[in-house]
């Protein structure tokens, strides 16, 4: 069974840094392109960050770029979002998501499994 | 304000057939296929549909997508109460180099 299990959120200041970490099992998570979906309170989704499988390709929204890092240990299973320079509007539920990027050779893209997200809330 | 734009709202009745709809442009629904997620209360999204108009395995045939140009619908039949949920569409955008999602449809089971 797919699980992917997000950590690390909590209350931070404005300014301040977060680690949040997304464990993965029962699928070959080596194998698979991951990413980083928040949603603000009360809000929709917002994607945040991409990383692919063997971490060479990196994308993130324009509103995270230059604060927040993604990276992967495969030997771990596990996903991290670095998110430094918190601000009020990166308050949100964080999600990771496992990433299926071809159907049959052709570009899908869509997002097959999700965590149940970890709350980050940012306030002084 | 969302790249991908979808009423904010929709509701029906017990059986009926519902659709919501997702506008875009070329750079995102125009060129790339269309994935449906559904969000019911308190819990994480799930996968509706992708490619589309592909279901993954578990999801009834009461749900649909289609995808005309630089619009994308999701059509529901047979409407039920379990379906009273949050809808969302999201698309790769060639532009942007990154997932966009739309708003979001909240639904509602009169």
């Amino acid at each position: 069974e797919v699980q992917l299990v997000e950590s690390g959120g909590g209350l931070v200041q404005p300014g301040g840094s977060l680690r949040l970490s997304c464990a993965a099992s029962g699928f070959g998570f080596s194998t698979y392109s991951m990413n980083w979906v928040r949603q603000a309170p009360g809000k929709g989704l917002e994607w945040v960050s991409y990383m692919s499988s063997s971490s060479s390709t990196i994308y993130y929204a324009d509103s995270v770029k230059g604060r927040f890092t993604i990276s992967r240990d495969n030997a771990k299973n596990s996903l991290y979002l670095q998110m430094n320079t918190l601000r009020d509007e990166d308050a949100a539920v964080y999600y990771c998501a496992r990433v299926v990027r071809y159907c049959g050779g052709d570009w899908c893209g869509y997002f097959d499994y999700w965590g149940q997200g970890t709350l980050v809330t940012v306030s002084s | 304000q969302s790249v991908l734009t979808q009423p904010p709202s929709a509701s029906g009745t017990p059986g009926q057939r519902v659709t919501i709809s997702c506008s875009g442009s070329s750079s995102n629904i125009g060129s790339n296929p269309v994935n449906w997620y559904q969000q019911l209360p308190g819990t994480a999204p799930k996968l509706l549909i992708y490619s589309n108009n592909q279901r993954p395995s578990g999801v009834p045939d009461r749900f649909s997508g289609s995808k005309s140009g630089t619009s994308a619908s999701l059509a529901i039949s047979g409407l039920q109460s379990e379906d009273e949920a949050d809808y969302y569409c999201a698309t790769w955008d060639d532009s942007l180099n990154g997932w966009v999602f739309g708003g979001g449809t909240k639904l509602t089971v009169l």
